[in-house]
């Protein structure tokens, strides 16, 4: 199926610890995101790559470091994890300037303990 | 700075029966797009409708169409003949030229009563 997976769809870990989330999209697109879902639903954009190359970042503590290998692939790794991490991620992707295109992820619900 | 408002974080409608949800956005930009996404309790994001900002017609996608008025930075969402299916969390959003960037509102849940 072309989509945008993400995995793990649920983490649950303790505070201090690092954790990983992948994503990969097999839909050609140039384009990927991290979004994150606060507890309220707000969703906000956190970083965006078009062809391995960061284009946003927006404002995200450095605990939260972007990774990707190639253009299908945009991993997001955070370190020593805190309470105010707890949401949802998303993952999308999207031809570069198209927002009409975009395809999201199901989602990684991050709870931190 | 580039924001999105919807004033109804919560909604509800009979079954059959018509639904308005209201949008605001606040923008210097002449070239964007908008959007309304559908989030179920399934937690999958889902596009509803999209709208360009040059486009003066008023987007319409079967039972779902906009109310685009570029003027007043104003972009409602009406779904007519509501279904129990169309339960669920309905975001708006904006996009800014060709950034690809998705700003969002807050959401406004929406109940569909048999």
């Amino acid at each position: 199926d072309t989509a945008v997976s993400q995995t793990p769809k649920y983490l649950v870990t303790q505070m201090g610890n690092d954790k990983s989330i992948k994503c990969e999209q097999n839909l050609g697109h140039d384009t990927m995101y991290w979004y994150k879902q606060d507890s309220k639903k707000f969703l906000k954009i956190m970083f965006s790559y078009n062809n391995k190359e960061l284009i946003i970042n927006e404002t995200v503590p450095n605990r939260f470091s972007p990774k990707s290998p190639d253009k299908a692939h945009l991993n997001l790794h955070i370190n020593s994890l805190e309470l105010g991490d707890s949401a949802v991620y998303f993952c999308a992707s999207s031809q570069p300037g198209r927002p009409y295109g975009y395809t999201f992820g199901s989602g990684t619900r991050l709870t931190v303990v | 700075a580039q924001t999105v408002t919807q004033s109804q974080p919560e909604m509800s409608v009979q079954e059959a029966e018509t639904v308005t949800l209201s949008c605001t956005y606040d923008t210097s930009e002449s070239d964007y797009y908008l959007f309304w996404y559908k989030q179920p309790p399934s937690r999958q994001m889902i596009l509803v409708i999209r709208q360009e900002a040059y486009k003066q017609q008023n987007a319409t996608e079967n039972r779902f169409s906009v109310n685009f008025q570029k003027a007043a930075k104003s972009f409602s969402l009406k779904i007519s003949d509501s279904q129990l299916g169309d339960a669920a969390m309905y975001f708006c959003a904006y996009s800014p030229g060709n950034t690809g960037k998705l700003i969002f509102g807050q959401g406004t849940t929406l109940q569909v009563k048999p």
